[in-house]
């Protein structure tokens, strides 16, 4: 059973360019979700959806992030024009049904604004 | 707002040296507490979860414990593949992990 998968492992923009983070959840889960790491912090919450909905972005930037996860293929991050700032990794993690459940995290996309 | 607090920052240990790793917790409603390890380059490994005060879980020489405001996580005899940061964290609404910075240990042979 694959582990969660991310993809790119690395990405490198130039400022205002877009980037899209890509996570594949484990077998048998639908719920997913986003964390962003910076350099000397800890992990931040971001986003949590299940499969065709939003379930709670309170930890998600207002303007020129957003997150998907379709009924079918990835979940997708999107960050639009970015910024030297969102320089980070992202890291994404699923979880079984029902709610409550283990977070199990994939190996993250470091993403570099150049 | 909801706060995880790990202490030591860094941590560097003689082989068989045994310490414990604090992680101290002020949310509304706590769900669960987590505790990950994390290697360099990596995506956080999952490691335990505690669910009430005065629980307690083992995995070789790793167990951690629980109280209404803390946790630990203790390392007996550790070896130095036992290096890695440990990430504590606490589970509020909505399935939101809130993490602590981390605990970065060192085995030194």
């Amino acid at each position: 059973n694959a582990g969660v998968m991310q993809n790119p492992r690395h990405l490198v923009r130039r400022r205002g360019q877009e980037a899209r983070l890509r996570c594949s959840p484990m077998k048998g889960h639908s719920h997913v979700y986003w964390y962003r790491q910076l350099p000397e912090e800890g992990l931040k919450f971001m986003v949590y959806l299940q499969k065709e909905n939003i379930i709670d972005e309170s930890g998600m930037p207002k303007e020129r992030f957003s997150a998907e996860f379709p009924k079918e293929g990835p979940s997708i991050l999107r960050i639009q024009q970015v910024v030297r700032g969102d320089s980070a990794a992202y890291f994404c993690a699923s979880s079984p049904p029902p709610e409550g459940n283990i977070q199990y995290f994939g190996a993250g996309t470091r993403l570099s604004v150049l | 707002e909801d706060q995880v607090t790990q202490s030591p920052e860094a941590l560097r240990l003689q082989e068989g040296e045994s310490s414990s790793l604090n992680c101290s917790y002020t949310v509304s409603g706590l769900r669960g507490l987590f505790w990950y390890r994390q290697d360099p380059g990596k995506g956080p490994e999952f490691l335990f979860t505690l669910y009430s005060a005065g629980e307690e879980k083992e995995k070789e020489r790793l167990k951690a414990t629980l109280t209404k405001k803390e946790s630990f996580l203790h390392i007996t005899a550790p070896k130095p593949e036992d290096s890695a940061t440990y990430l504590c964290a606490a589970e509020t609404g909505n399935n939101r992990l809130a993490f602590g910075k981390g605990n970065q240990v060192v085995v030194i042979p």
